[in-house]
């Protein structure tokens, strides 16, 4: 049981780039989320989805797109990447009462 | 959307209680947490309560809710050097969580 894995760990992109960021959870929770955080501050929500084949846009939705492929596995992608959007990104994945967060994946937009 | 407030730093001596504060302004929130967060790492779930709780305790730590006054603490007791991280308050439920800014535990031996 692995619980939340998040790929890459670590991703350099230069501005106009575009990546998906990769989660998966074994919990087999229905709902899963993505955060980010940046440097002093607590997370933000961009997008979470309850369920497979549903998404809801969270905080801060803008320059990002997701999607559920299936009950596993929750994708963030950035377009056209912008400094503004190096950051930290967390999955979570919903147990019923708590939020269970994946390692991070660290972004960095030049 | 939730507003949840906490003070930036916190500074104890090794062996004393801490007791970090919160408030929030969404009375709605079904579940109130504590999370920590070492350098470069996650987050760790350290405990939460339900809103329609006043406190919570586990080992170490004891969770005070004031509904009235939409105040939050946690309170970690005898803190070892191992405390030392941010601790972040958040509310929500199924629909996401909302976080504070994070409290900085100092240690001093």
């Amino acid at each position: 049981n692995a619980g939340v894995t998040q790929t890459p760990k670590f991703q350099v992109l230069k501005t106009g780039q575009s990546m998906t960021l990769q989660c998966a959870q074994d919990m087999n929770h229905n709902s899963m989320y993505w955060y980010r955080q940046d440097p002093g501050m607590g997370l933000r929500l961009i997008y979470y989805s309850a369920s497979e084949g549903t998404t809801d846009k969270g905080e801060v939705p803008n320059g990002y797109n997701v999607s559920r492929l299936n009950k596993r596995e929750f994708s963030l992608r950035l377009e056209s990447a912008a400094p503004s959007q190096t950051s930290v990104y967390f999955c979570a994945s919903w147990t019923g009462n708590e939020q269970y967060f994946g390692p991070g994946t660290r972004l960095t937009v030049t | 959307g939730e507003d949840v407030e906490q003070s930036l730093f916190l500074s104890v001596r090794e062996g004393d209680s801490s007791v970090i504060n919160c408030t929030y302004t969404d009375s709605s929130s079904t579940y109130l947490y504590w999370y920590k967060q070492e350098p470069g790492a996650g987050l760790q779930l350290l405990t939460y309560i339900f809103s329609n709780m006043d406190m919570k305790q586990d080992q170490r730590l004891t969770v005070l809710l004031n509904k009235k006054d939409k105040h939050l603490s946690l309170r970690i007791a005898d803190t070892q050097t191992g405390d030392s991280a941010i601790y972040f308050c958040s509310g929500g439920g199924a629909d996401g969580l909302t976080f504070g800014k994070g409290t900085h535990l100092i240690i001093q031996p």
